[in-house]
Parts: C-alpha cells; structure tokens; sequence
C-alpha cells in the first residue's frame, strides 16, 4: 500500500485565489511527521511545512498552512493568495517513528500552476 | 553560504560503465542521504547515513553502492550503470531527529544511462 497519496497529478489556481493541495497518508506509528516541499521548474527541492503527529495546531508558514485531520490521515497544503511563482511540484511527504531520523517516503506529487 | 553541493550535475553513461556521484554539506550536519526521482513520480531513498561511520538501505539500493567519507561527505557510486537507472540524483543533509526534520537538498545530478 502507499503510504504517502497524492490524488491531483495538476492543478490550476487563478492568481491571487487559495489551493488546496490534497495529500493522505498511511501508517501505524503513533509519531510521525508530515511535510511538504515544492519543487519549482528548477529542480531544487525547498521545504515549506511541518507537521508532528502530535501537534495540536495546524502548522502555518506564512501563505502556507496545512490542513491535518488525523482521524482521516490527511493533511493537505492550502496556499493562500496563490503567486505565479507557486507554479511548481508539490510533494507530500512522511517520518515514521521517533528512531527513523529524518529518511522521508514522498508521495508522487501534485503540480500546481498558477494563471495570470 | 552552499549548503549541500553535489557533483556532476549532468552525467552521459553507457550501459555498463561506472561512476561516482559526490555530495558535500557544509551546515555540519550529522545525516545524509540519497534519493533518485524518476520522471513524474517522487523521490525514493536510495541509501542513508545517520553519522559518520554508518550507512544504511533505503528503499531503492540496488545496483548503489555509498560512502561516508567524513561528517562532510557522502557519495554514491554505480557499479556498473544500466539504463533503469537513468534518473536525477538528490543528495540531502540534515540533523538527526530534529524537531522538524527538514532535509537540506542539493540541487540534484541529472544521470542518463543509454
């Protein structure tokens, strides 16, 4: 089974709207932490967000939030007041357990592009 | 202010031949780690270094070999290339078991095996 899904292969967004980037994962271990990292035409990976299983908040970096749902082991990227320079790959992405260091499972990633 | 290099940043082998690809932090970080990302698709962990001295399969190792030069260095080398290995290497840094986990990517090695 995947354990990081990523259902939205691309994405349109007008300029200036928000997103919802959708990401469910799958796992049996209590601690986890949850990322995400976009990926512009570039090719270098920039991370934008955490999320540790056992935050009580939903995580915020600025435009960027992640919408967590544990119960339903989601936890989606919402970009507000989207840019054109957010037109990029977006990867979802998983630590398992508290003695995995930090390897991560990615899930196959979502492009977003943004219209002016 | 590098972060994480990697060398070369494009590579043209043949079925066969073999080559190294070398990556270097900066950020004195004790993990480092190797990731390939096929066309469309995510990345997937190659192999692992939780400190100096370690190394450890990830996901994908076949066909890889790795070393852990010193805390600054970690390569990886392909044996004898073949064409399902034709991909964009990352090599990424990071401390281990940091609150946040974040990985420090290098900017990646376009590899082509014909």
């Amino acid at each position: 089974a995947q354990k990081i899904t990523q259902t939205q292969p691309g994405m349109f967004v007008q300029e200036k709207e928000a997103v919802t980037l959708d990401c469910t994962y799958d796992t049996s271990d209590p601690s986890y932490g949850l990322f995400w990292y976009k990926q512009p035409s570039s090719g270098e990976m920039i991370f934008l967000i955490y999320q540790g299983s056992y935050d009580q908040q939903n995580a915020t970096e600025g435009r960027y939030s992640l919408n967590f749902q544990k119960a339903r082991k989601s936890a989606n990227l919402v970009i507000s007041a989207s840019q054109l320079g957010d037109s990029a790959m977006y990867f979802c992405a998983m630590r398992e357990g508290d003695n995995a260091g930090n390897m991560l499972t990615f899930g196959g990633g979502t492009r977003l592009m943004v219209k002016p | 202010n590098a972060g994480v290099t990697q060398t070369p940043k494009f590579q043209v082998l043949k079925t066969g031949q073999s080559m190294t690809l070398q990556c270097a932090q900066d950020m004195n970080h004790n993990s480092m780690y190797w990731y390939r990302q096929d066309p469309g698709m995510g990345l997937r962990l190659i192999y692992y270094s939780a400190s100096e001295g370690t190394t450890d399969k990830g996901e994908v190792p076949n066909g890889y070999n790795v070393s852990r030069l010193n805390k600054r260095e970690f390569s990886l080398r392909l044996e004898s290339a073949a064409p399902s290995q034709t991909s964009v290497y990352f090599c990424a840094s990071s401390v281990w078991l940091a609150n946040t986990g974040e990985l420090f990517f290098g900017e990646g090695s376009r590899l082509t095996v014909l």
